[in-house]
């Protein structure tokens, strides 16, 4: 398994402002994930943070509002803009290291609030 | 659609009893079957993979077992400190890298 990192751990911020997450690997990893936790619910793909090129966004989740970065194979970042209180939710990556599993694995992740 | 649905929402046990989580699913081409442990204010926490009917996984007082339809997580005697959420997902074929999770099982075991 990998060891993840994530920054913030929790950070309280005004509505229209910017968040960015970074997420820190101990490994190489090729495969990078994050998702969103809503209040009493469920996860939630975001995107694939891709290597080189530009995140692979699931439905719903456009790059506008939530912009990557995966400069290296060790780590990414996931901005939240123009925030409204609707985003308030735990905000978490996760890895797929090996080869032939495909389990995921996740970091602490980051709980933001937006007032 | 692909679906996830697990129960109960929360179960109560007392130390020592023990008891089965359900997770049944709806997916074209299963991939894998997920089970991950949650505490609060953590992320969570993978424990099994399972791939086919049939196939079960052991950690400790855990099993996991999977049918065609749905998924078991037996817990044998279970302790305080298993108290958490427990969380399946499903990864199809054709979707890619997409987990789709259900909502959990909150534990408590009281001692």
């Amino acid at each position: 398994s990998a060891v993840i990192s994530q920054k913030p751990s929790r950070d309280i911020c005004q509505r229209g402002t910017s968040l960015t997450i970074q997420c820190q690997v101990d490994s190489q990893v090729t495969m990078m994930f994050w998702y969103r936790q809503q209040p009493g619910q469920s996860l939630t793909l975001i995107a694939t943070a891709n290597q080189g090129s530009e995140a692979t966004y699931e439905s719903g989740f456009v790059i506008d509002k939530f912009p990557i970065s995966r400069p290296n194979l060790t780590f990414s970042t996931l901005t939240v803009s123009n925030m409204s209180p609707e985003d308030s939710s735990i905000y978490l990556c996760s890895v797929r290291p090996g080869q032939g599993a495909y389990e995921q694995y996740f970091g602490p992740g980051t709980r933001l609030t937006v007032t | 659609e692909d679906q996830v649905t697990q129960s109960p929402e929360a179960l109560r046990l007392q130390e020592g009893e023990s008891s089965s989580l359900n997770c049944s699913y709806t997916v074209s081409g299963l991939r894998g079957l997920f089970w991950y442990r949650q505490d609060p204010g953590k992320g969570p926490e993978f424990l099994f993979t399972l791939y086919s009917a049939g196939e079960e996984k052991e950690k400790e007082r855990l099993k996991a077992t999977l049918t065609k339809k749905e998924s078991f997580l037996h817990i044998t005697a279970p302790k305080p400190e298993d108290s958490a959420t427990y969380l399946c997902a499903v990864q199809a074929v054709i979707t890619g890298n997409q987990f789709y999770f259900g909502t959990g099982t909150s534990l408590t075991v009281i001692p």
